[in-house]
């Protein structure tokens, strides 16, 4: 029953490896979103996907590529992992036009180490 | 200087009390603006959404936006504990993109 759910929960994993976090919606949204919360709680956007095609790609290292296989999935997939990396990465999705409206999923905990 | 500036708190009241909880923005074009709520270790739901100036409000909360002084307030009255989280404000422009800007948050603390 779960809206918006993101696999794993939490990640832990040593500099200058490779992961992916992976992002399910069963809304029947059109946009999907990643987002990464800092360790002071600052929630920046980081990746929007509107039908599958990137609509936001805010200044964020190229070692971050997000795929968005269908409308319904969005994955995060991270190169070369750095110490500043460690956050919580958050999965959202709206309508087209429900941008306001965003539905979060419960985050994915990285530490980088 | 952040586009979206909002206290962090914490902010620590006694149950029943009146919380007012503010973010200040530069942005003269954000046209909409809401209000989320985090509960610790969860993901942030909306709890309110507001379009342009003047007021709306559901149950116990209240949400204002002044754009002339580009000031946004969430009003929570008769707080109880289970109002304890974090409160981010956000915002966004008139582009449909759904780039929301958030304010970093405030820590509330409501004791019983």
């Amino acid at each position: 029953d779960t809206a918006v759910s993101q696999t794993p929960k939490y990640l832990v994993t040593q500099m200058g490896n490779d992961k992916s976090i992976k992002c399910e919606q069963n809304l029947g949204h059109d946009t999907m979103y990643w987002y990464k919360q800092d360790s002071k709680k600052f929630l920046k956007i980081m990746f929007s996907y509107n039908n599958k095609e990137l609509i936001i790609n805010e200044t964020v290292p190229n070692r971050f590529s997000p795929k968005s296989p269908d409308k319904a999935h969005l994955n995060l997939h991270i190169n070369s992992l750095e110490l500043g990396d460690s956050a919580v990465y958050f999965c959202a999705s709206s309508t087209a036009s429900g941008g306001e409206t965003q539905y979060f999923g419960p985050g994915t905990r990285l530490l980088v180490l | 200087q952040k586009e979206v500036e909002q206290d962090p708190g914490p902010l620590s009241v006694p149950e029943g009390a009146i919380v007012s909880l503010n973010c200040t923005y530069s942005n003269s074009a954000f046209q909409y603006f809401m209000w989320y709520r985090q509960y610790s270790r969860k993901g942030p739901e909306l709890l309110m959404y507001t379009y342009s100036s003047g007021n709306k409000e559901d149950g116990r909360f209240t949400a204002q936006v002044d754009k002339s002084s580009k000031y946004i307030s969430l009003f929570i009255r008769d707080s109880q504990p289970s109002d304890s989280a974090t409160y981010l404000c956000a915002m966004h422009g008139s582009s449909n993109t759904g780039k929301l800007i958030f304010g970093q948050g405030t820590t509330l603390q409501v004791k019983p």
